[in-house]
């Protein structure tokens, strides 16, 4: 039974520049959210996918879009990179009926130079 | 909004000693989730309490929900080396919601 799969695992980009993240649910799982962890710092809500759309957000700006596809994988993309938006990326997926803890995937760092 | 609050932000303990993080909230807590995220790893879920007063217990770890909902605490006995890592509790109101973390207690054991 996979868990979460996400990709890349790491990533280097530019100032400006468009990143894409990638991520598989768990298998059973419907909804997909996604977090930002600095450094030292907890889990940061950016949003949640069920059923291709966007159910919650955080406080991010628009700078952060996401879809869900039909199998329930997921995306991020975060356009006009700041150096700021270092940080790992975690997707985590659940059941959307029940409440039983997420499954994370192994995140994606992200290095905005 | 809704903030989950954790003290000591750092813990180092000698192996074999006990360690205690706390989870606070100033607003009542509706289902409570510890993760553990080892360096370099991601979280990984633990528990989940839902009742008032509720303990649980896995091996050497012993979870607590306070009477009041609006604390939590992990305590570990015996610490491992195995134990290293940092201690993330959460709060999630509905299964409809999203997961709040809190900050995290980050625990280093000295062999």
């Amino acid at each position: 039974d996979a868990g979460v799969t996400q990709s890349p695992t790491h990533l280097i980009k530019t100032r400006g520049q468009q990143v894409t993240l990638r991520c598989s649910p768990k298998s059973g799982h419907d909804t997909v959210s996604w977090y930002q962890q600095a450094l030292g710092q907890g889990p940061q809500f950016i949003f949640q996918y069920y059923e291709e759309e966007e159910r919650q957000r955080g406080n991010f700006p628009d700078r952060f879009s996401g879809h869900q596809f039909p199998n329930y994988s997921s995306e991020l993309n975060v356009n006009a990179l700041l150096l700021g938006d270092s940080a790992l990326y975690l997707c985590a997926s659940s059941l959307l009926v029940a409440i039983r803890g997420y499954t994370f995937g192994s995140g994606t760092r992200l290095t905005v130079v | 909004g809704q903030q989950v609050m954790q003290i000591p932000q750092y813990q180092h303990v000698q192996e074999g000693e006990d360690f205690t993080t706390y989870c606070n909230s100033s607003t009542t807590l509706s289902n409570i989730q510890w993760y553990k995220q080892r360096p370099g790893g991601h979280p990984v879920f633990l528990i989940q309490l839902v009742k008032s007063g509720e303990v649980k217990k896995q091996k050497r770890l012993t979870f607590q929900f306070g009477e009041a909902k609006k604390n939590s605490s992990l305590h570990i006995t015996a610490t491992q080396t195995t134990d290293v890592g940092t201690y993330f509790c959460a709060d999630q109101k509905t299964s409809y919601d999203k997961v709040i973390f809190g900050p995290g207690t980050s625990l280093s054991v000295i062999p």
